[in-house]
C-alpha cells in the first residue's frame, strides 16, 4: 500500500517562493511518476507538473514552466515542488498524486495509461501580504 | 493545454441516475482514448474511479460507469446515493508526459 505524506501547512509573502515535500513509502519509488495537482479556492483541480524519478527530467503544465520546479531525491524517497514569484492567486490546496504506470529505463512505456491512483493528503499554501 | 470542459453541476433524486460530460479535443480525449474520473469530496484527497475510460478500480461500486464518443467522454451514475454527492473531474494525458484536467462538475444528491 502506497502512502504519500506531505509537508505541512505554509504561508508566504507575495513574490516569495514555497517548497512543498511529499514522502512516499511502500511499493517501489523510482519507476512510479508523481504529480503535483492543486486546488485553488473554488476552482477545480488543476495538473502543475510531475516527475518519474527513474528518468529524472520533470514535465510542467504550459502554464507553470517559468516558475515551477520539480525534484525527486531517490535516496529519502521524496518529490520536492518548488513555486516561484508567488501571488495571491497560488492560494491553493496542493496535492501530489502517485502514478500507476510503472516505468521501464529502457523504453516501452505508455504514459497514456497512468493514473492517479494514490494521493498525498493536501498541503494549503496562503500567499498574503 | 487546455482545460477539459465539464458542466458546472448535475443533481438528481436518490435511486436516479446522471451523467457528466467531459469534452476535450483531438489532441487530448479523441488522440489517446484514456480518460480518468477522480471523486473529490471537500477536504479529502481527490479518489480514482474510473480509468481506461470504461474500467474501475478494485472497490469502486459498478454503478459508476464510464464511456466515450469521439473527444467527449461521460461518467454516469446509476442509483445515485447520497454519498456520491461531491465534486467529479475528468482527466486526460495530453502528449509529453502532461495531463489536464476538466473543470469539475457538482453533484447533488436532491
Amino acid at each position: 500500500q502506497v502512502q504519500l505524506v506531505q509537508s505541512g501547512a505554509e504561508v508566504k509573502k507575495p513574490g516569495s517562493s514555497v517548497k512543498v515535500s511529499c514522502r512516499a513509502s511502500g511499493g517501489t519509488f523510482s519507476s512510479y511518476g508523481i504529480s503535483w495537482v492543486r486546488q485553488a479556492p473554488g476552482q477545480g483541480l488543476e495538473w502543475m507538473g510531475g516527475i518519474i524519478p527513474i528518468f529524472g527530467t520533470p514535465n510542467y503544465a504550459q502554464k507553470f514552466q517559468d516558475r515551477l520546479m520539480i525534484t525527486a531525491d531517490r535516496s529519502t524517497t521524496t518529490v520536492y515542488m518548488v513555486v516561484s514569484s508567488l501571488t495571491s492567486e497560488d492560494t491553493a490546496v496542493y496535492f501530489c498524486a502517485r502514478g500507476t504506470q510503472y516505468y521501464d529505463v529502457w523504453g516501452g512505456n505508455s504514459p497514456q495509461k497512468d493514473y492517479f491512483h494514490s494521493w498525498g493528503q493536501g498541503t494549503l499554501v496562503t500567499v498574503s501580504s | 493545454q487546455s482545460a477539459l470542459t465539464q458542466s458546472r453541476s448535475v443533481s438528481g433524486s436518490p435511486g436516479q441516475s446522471v451523467t457528466i460530460s467531459c469534452t476535450g479535443t483531438s489532441s487530448d480525449i479523441g488522440d489517446y482514448n484514456y480518460v480518468s474520473w477522480y471523486q473529490h469530496h471537500p477536504g479529502k484527497a481527490p479518489k480514482l474511479m474510473i480509468y481506461d475510460v470504461i474500467k474501475r478500480p478494485s472497490g469502486v461500486p459498478d454503478r459508476f460507469s464510464g464511456s466515450r464518443s469521439g473527444n467527449t467522454a461521460s461518467l454516469t451514475i446509476s442509483g445515485l446515493q447520497a454519498e456520491d454527492e461531491a465534486d467529479y473531474y475528468c482527466c486526460s494525458y495530453a502528449g509529453n508526459y502532461v495531463w489536464v484536467f476538466g473543470g469539475g462538475t457538482k453533484v447533488t444528491v436532491l
